[in-house]
């Protein structure tokens, strides 16, 4: 039990299919964030939610669009993906720059 | 562009030695800075932090900073097969702002 929780662990999706992943955390931490994480690259940051207000923004085609209507609901919308977003996604949470992950989506477009 | 900098690997230590895994940040404004490990097929597990310079020893792992260098580095002491992960540095201006992670670095314990 990481604190984090993300829901589902894994989905495939077609290109036209619209899902949703979610994640719940239970540190009472005020910072969500959403990461992308490719083979061979680094943690990519997507979003990150202060307080439930999106802070940052880090150039994610609209494809994927954010929610956090709580400051311990995330949410990652996804509609029309592409083949190359087929990655793990985590999401975390943190206090004073100490990031807790939860265990990932893995996500496989079709 | 802020950058962390790490060797991917793998870096193969035999069981009982010392792994040291080495870091490097270009951001000077970086203050917090963090290693984490990631078991294949999992989420990256926080196991060490620092802010300041010198060295911080938490049990098996020791974390070392060097702001003037801008390097950070962490020691595995009599390193287990179950140490095989890959470890992650990150970097970050302080607060809730993003942390910047390098690609990881890939370490095998061989028994």
């Amino acid at each position: 039990e990481t604190g984090v929780t993300q829901t589902p662990r894994h989905l495939v999706m077609g290109m036209t299919n619209k899902k949703s992943l979610k994640c719940e955390q239970h540190l009472g931490h005020n910072a969500m964030y959403w990461y992308k994480q490719s083979a061979k690259k680094p943690l990519e940051l997507m979003f990150v939610y202060n307080f439930k207000e999106q802070t940052e923004n880090n150039s994610v085609p609209s494809r994927f669009s954010p929610e956090c209507p709580n400051s311990s609901h995330l949410f990652l919308h996804l509609h029309t993906l592409q083949p190359e977003d087929s990655a793990l996604y985590l999401c975390a949470s943190s206090q004073s720059g100490l990031a807790f992950f939860g265990q990932g989506t893995r996500l496989t477009v079709v | 562009q802020k950058e962390v900098e790490q060797n991917s690997g793998p870096l193969s230590v035999p069981e009982g030695a010392i792994a040291s895994l080495n870091c490097t940040y270009s951001d000077r404004g970086s203050q917090s800075f963090f290693w984490y490990r990631q078991y294949s097929g999992k989420s990256p597990e926080l196991i060490m932090f620092i802010y300041s310079n010198g060295d911080k020893e938490d049990g098996r792992f020791t974390a070392q900073l060097n702001k003037a260098s801008q390097y950070v580095s962490l020691l595995i002491r009599d390193s287990q097969p179950s140490d095989s992960a890959t470890y992650l540095c990150a970097a970050s201006t302080g607060g809730y702002q993003k942390v910047t992670f390098g690609i990881g670095t890939k370490l095998q314990v061989i028994p």
